[in-house]
């Protein structure tokens, strides 16, 4: 069946560095690929989504490329915050309102002062 | 925007009583509603899908009568733990889409312990 899996955490980085979340997945289909962001006491958030290969979603300085030969779609940013300390899911979908979401076990970010 | 909100944020019931969990949907309509189930320190698990006036469909292994879902309009779904067990106890986070586009909006979710 269909699988995201992506890197086990928790990741520490000082402010300032260079952010990569590794996620890959397996699919029978064509899915749409989304990053969720899940801030200390609140629900999921989408952060940035791509719905067909070679997309690239971006959002608040976050990237991601949703990469069909490599069946991954990795998060980056360029420079972390403090404040982007969360919890980060990559999950899949098939689209429309019906298509349920697969989510990876979620990598906790931590970025100190 | 896209608001999901969901009641109580937390519950505390004994063993063998039943637990209501409200998601609303507040400033759209919701077409499907979804439930999901986390465990500590790991992924969410999908337990149902729900559509306005027509009965959830239920993931493999998740009892249907043990986790009832209602979706009584396009802003309301309930889920109802009946017979709560302490194994029952978990965090549990609804989601709703509009309908077009594959995003879902989540609610900030519904912190269960049964004792």
């Amino acid at each position: 069946g269909d699988s995201v899996t992506q890197m086990e955490g928790p990741v520490t980085l000082s402010e300032e560095a260079f952010l990569t979340i590794n996620c890959t997945y397996t699919a029978t289909g064509y899915p749409s690929l989304f990053w969720y962001v899940q801030y200390p006491g609140e629900g999921l958030q989408l952060l940035l989504k791509a719905t067909k290969a070679d997309d690239k979603g971006s959002n608040k300085g976050f990237e991601a490329t949703y990469r069909k030969e490599t069946t991954s779609f990795h998060l980056e940013k360029g420079s972390v915050q403090v404040s982007d300390s969360a919890v980060y899911f990559c999950a899949l979908n098939y689209g429309g309102s019906q298509g349920n979401l697969i989510f990876g076990k979620g990598t906790k970010l931590s970025v100190k002062p | 925007g896209a608001v999901v909100s969901q009641h109580p944020s937390r519950v505390i019931c004994k063993s063998g009583t039943s637990v209501k969990i409200e998601c609303r949907s507040l400033d759209f309509q919701a077409t499907t509603m979804f439930w999901y189930r986390q465990f500590p320190k790991k992924s969410l698990m999908l337990m149902a899908t729900s559509n306005e006036g027509s009965k959830a469909t239920y993931e493999q292994g998740v009892e249907k009568d043990k986790f009832l879902i209602n979706h009584a309009s396009l802003t309301l779904s309930t889920l109802t733990v009946t017979s709560a067990h302490p194994e029952d106890s978990s965090f549990y986070i609804c989601s709703a889409s509009k309908s077009k586009g594959p995003e879902q909006y989540f609610g900030p979710g519904t912190r269960l312990t049964v004792t």
